[in-house]
């Protein structure tokens, strides 16, 4: 049974601060995606990431997965209300989203 | 290009009650996906259909949960009867095909209320 764990679950801080949230696995991903759902909204993919160690960038977000394709970080850069909501990065093998980190970035 | 269409946004009903949610997916995606999210978790797939056939339901509640895209494009949620526990969004997605399945694209959901 993979384990899908996020961290942190909830996070709250000033526009313009900078945050990384962890995605964590027991096994492999053979590609590992970010979606973001704003409040009220569905989920919206960020990002593809397939070779362990690559780093994507978009815009103020950065994602790196892993060397050994088992895990994954998201880092926003001067943080602003707009990048507030929920972020995921399900295991589709399996179709498991988990909770996520819920984001709430403060005007 | 439009994007995954999904109606009622929001339904209100009493339990023992009935309601469908309908999807109209994006034009060509042949993977249709059905999902529930409770407040304050991640979505859980309920149903996956690849065209007009159903690929994965093993989470769906076929006592009072039933599904279908009877012509491979658009298709229909229902739960009948209600209960209190089934409060939730419902979020329809599509990709293209099975192989796409990690890049879905979501509709904006119906958010159900059971009274």
């Amino acid at each position: 049974t993979q384990l899908l764990e996020q961290s942190p679950q909830f996070l709250s801080i000033q526009e313009g601060e900078n945050l990384t949230v962890y995605c964590n696995s027991s096994s492999v991903f053979s590609s590992l995606q970010w979606y973001r759902q704003e409040p009220g909204e569905g989920p919206v993919l960020l990002v593809t990431v397939v070779t362990g160690g690559e780093v994507k960038k978009l815009k103020r977000l950065t994602f790196q997965f892993g060397d050994a394709r088992k895990d994954s970080s998201l880092h926003i850069t001067a943080a602003q209300p707009g990048d507030t909501g929920l972020y995921l990065c399900p295991d589709f093998n399996k179709f498991y989203f988990g909770s996520g980190t819920k984001l709430n970035v403060k005007p | 290009e439009a994007g995954v269409a999904q109606s009622p946004r929001y339904k209100i009903i009493e339990k023992r009650q009935s309601v469908a949610f309908w999807c109209n997916p994006i034009s060509g995606h042949a993977t249709l996906y059905w999902y529930q999210q409770i407040l304050g978790q991640g979505p859980k797939l309920l149903i996956q259909f690849q065209n007009n056939g159903v690929v994965d339901d093993s989470q769906l509640p076929k006592d009072r949960f039933s599904a279908e895209r009877l012509k491979g494009v658009d298709s229909t949620l229902k739960i009948q009867p209600a209960k209190l526990e089934d409060s939730a969004v419902y979020l329809c997605a599509s990709s293209l095909g099975l192989a796409d399945s990690y890049e879905q694209y979501f509709g904006p959901g119906t958010r159900l209320t059971v009274t």
